[in-house]
């Protein structure tokens, strides 16, 4: 059972180049996630998803754009890379609704991204 | 806007030193609260939760967080610290209204003195 996986774990781009990170779950997860992990500033959510086909605005959408074609899938797209967007990405999962499970995350181990 | 606020950056203890981390909130209404743990060069996990109940809540490797509602407050706690608790913690909170949104804390950097 391997939880939520992230590709690719480490990524340097050249300001200007696009790429995608791709995050996969197998624990059947309504909700998914895109954090970014800077020094000081914790997690920071990018964009999120409460179904398969949906996609939504978190605190720091700008420069990012997402798809949610499969319920398994969540993947998060730079279309022009800048420098401030070095970071750690982590994409979560979670089972979502409502109640005791809502809330609890799992969190793939990372991807880190250097934009020169 | 929503706010979570983790006002210790970094903590330094001695082992067996009784630990409290603080988190507030900015929120009102029914919230959901989380600390989640990082160990260096590990990805996030849950530590605790609180849903609703007590609002003193137990959660893993003896760490407990207690959920103050007058004080929009969610403070974690540990009697006697290890080494093995170095890590980084993170509080995060979602609103009952709006469930998928999780907001986190900026965290708190706990590093244990042998």
């Amino acid at each position: 059972n391997a939880g939520v996986t992230q590709t690719p774990k480490f990524r340097v781009l050249k300001t200007g180049q696009s790429m995608t990170l791709l995050c996969a779950q197998d624990m059947n997860h309504e909700y998914m996630y895109w954090y970014r992990q800077d020094p000081g500033m914790g997690l920071r959510l990018i964009h999120y998803s409460v179904g398969e086909g949906t996609t939504a605005k978190g605190e720091v959408p700008d420069g990012y754009n997402v798809s949610r074609l499969k319920k398994q899938n969540f993947l998060l797209g730079l279309e022009s890379a800048a420098p401030s967007q070095t970071s750690v990405y982590f994409c979560a999962s979670s089972y979502g609704g409502y109640g005791t499970k809502t809330g609890e995350l799992f969190f793939g181990e990372g991807s880190r991204l250097t934009v020169l | 806007a929503q706010s979570v606020s983790q006002h210790n950056h970094h903590v330094i203890l001695s082992e067996a030193a009784s630990l409290e981390l603080g988190c507030n909130y900015s929120y009102g209404g029914t919230v959901n609260l989380f600390w989640y743990v990082q160990y260096p060069g590990q990805h996030l996990q849950l530590l605790l939760k609180y849903f609703s109940g007590d609002p003193l809540v137990k959660g893993i490797k003896g760490f407990e967080a207690e959920f103050i509602k007058s004080k929009f407050s969610f403070n974690l706690r540990k009697p006697s610290v290890q080494w093995s608790d170095t890590a980084e913690y993170f509080c995060a909170v979602n609103r009952y209204s709006s469930a998928s949104k999780i907001i986190f804390g900026s965290g708190t950097r706990l590093s244990i003195r042998p």
